[in-house]
Formats: structure tokens, C-alpha cells, sequence
């Protein structure tokens, strides 16, 4: 069974500043995929980035990169130049590859980030 | 509206009472999946369907609970004779089985059992 480690239960930055969340995982599995979802205060989940395990480049949208490091089985998140707009709990999640097709994820327990103005 | 939806949004009920929540996804997605979610802590996977075939239930999803996708679209999630323990907040995803990209979610269903 896979499993999904954040271990910062809460984070804070200074707007404009840069934040790094923290996850690691645990799988036998070879192929697989791995997702930071962002869930805003009373809003749904929403997708932040996604890394597919066969990459080896760290996957970047816009303000939001990761660093992978599969040996290690560690998948953190950075957010640059932080706006309000950023607070929320952010998931870090697992899927499974292979030929099953898009199949349930697994979570970590989460990080909350405050942005501060 | 493209995205996924729920109802009710939120749903407060007395112990032993029988509770339906439903999900509609994306039209075109043929995968739903269903998640439970407590205070505090990531969502838990229960189970999900392709089309209308169910694939997998977690061992999280008691004999109390029942989950159906009758024509492939919407779903229903039950819950019979609830429990205390049931409240949380039941989140619903969608998407395409060939697709490994993100699963599109729902706004949830809480639900407080009093």
C-alpha cells in the first residue's frame, strides 16, 4: 500500500516571499504520479501541479514548482513571490500508474499555509 | 455549469437515520470517485465506478454504506443507520480513465450526525 507523509501541519509566509512545502512518499510501484492539490477556506480542491514519475524535469506552472527526487521518494512543493490568494490547505497526493487508467488517490494529512500580508 | 456538483451541500441528520447525498460529474468523464474527508485530515478514498461499474470499495466503506451509478452518470452515496463517527465532509471526483491528469472535485457534502 502507498503512503503519503506531509509533515508540516501548518506554515506561514510573508507576501511576497517564497514558501516550500514538504512531502514524501512510500510505494514499491515504479510508474506512478504525484499532485500538490490546493484546497481554499470553504472552496473545493483544486489541481496545482502534476509530476509524472518517469521524469526526471521538475514540473513548473507559472509561481509553483517542484522538486522531485524520486531515490528519495520526496516531492516538495515551492510557491514563489506568495500571494493572499495562496492561503489554503494543500495536499500533497499518489496515484498509481500502469494500465488501470486515472485510479483513486492517496493523500497526505495536509499543510496549511497562511500568507501574511 | 461544466463542473462537478453536489447535493445537499450540507445535511445534519440524528444517529440512526438513513442519509443519500448525490454527485453529478463532468459529463464526459466516465470515472467518479468518491472520498471521505474529516477535520484535519486529507481525504480518504470509498469508492469508485466506471461508467456504471463499480470498481473498487475501500475497506473504510462498511456494510452501511452503498454507492451506486445507475446509468453511468450521476451518483449516489447512502448511508443506513448512521453513526457519530459518519460526520465528515463526503467529496466527490471526476474524470477519464485514460487520462493521468487531475481528477476535477466537487464541493462536498457535509454532514453532521447528531
Amino acid at each position: 500500500a502507498q503512503t503519503v507523509t506531509q509533515s508540516q501541519p501548518e506554515m506561514s509566509v510573508q507576501e511576497a516571499e517564497t514558501v516550500t512545502l514538504s512531502c514524501t512518499y512510500d510505494t514499491s510501484e515504479n510508474n506512478y504520479y504525484l499532485f500538490w492539490y490546493k484546497q481554499p477556506p470553504s472552496r473545493q480542491m483544486i489541481l496545482v501541479i502534476r509530476q509524472e514519475a518517469y521524469k526526471q524535469q521538475n514540473a513548473t506552472e507559472n509561481r509553483f514548482s517542484v522538486n522531485f527526487q524520486k531515490a528519495a521518494k520526496s516531492f516538495s512543493l515551492k510557491i514563489s513571490d506568495s500571494q493572499l490568494g495562496d492561503t489554503a490547505m494543500y495536499f500533497c497526493a499518489f496515484m498509481r500508474g500502469g494500465f488501470s487508467g486515472n485510479t483513486p488517490l492517496v493523500f497526505g494529512k495536509g499543510t496549511r499555509l497562511s500568507v501574511i500580508a | 455549469d461544466t463542473g462537478v456538483s453536489q447535493n445537499p451541500r450540507h445535511k445534519i441528520t440524528k444517529r440512526g437515520q438513513n442519509v443519500t447525498f448525490r454527485c453529478d460529474p463532468i459529463s464526459e468523464h466516465n470515472r467518479l470517485y468518491w472520498y471521505r474527508q474529516t477535520l484535519g485530515q486529507g481525504p480518504e478514498f470509498l469508492t469508485y465506478f466506471q461508467n456504471e461499474a463499480q470498481l473498487e470499495k475501500s475497506r473504510l466503506l462498511s456494510d452501511r454504506f452503498s454507492a451506486e451509478r445507475p446509468k453511468g452518470s450521476f451518483s449516489t452515496l447512502e448511508i443506513q443507520r448512521t453513526e457519530q463517527g459518519d460526520s465528515a465532509m463526503y467529496l466527490c471526483a471526476s474524470s477519464l480513465k485514460n487520462s493521468y491528469n487531475e481528477q476535477f472535485f466537487g464541493p462536498g457534502t457535509r454532514l453532521t450526525v447528531l
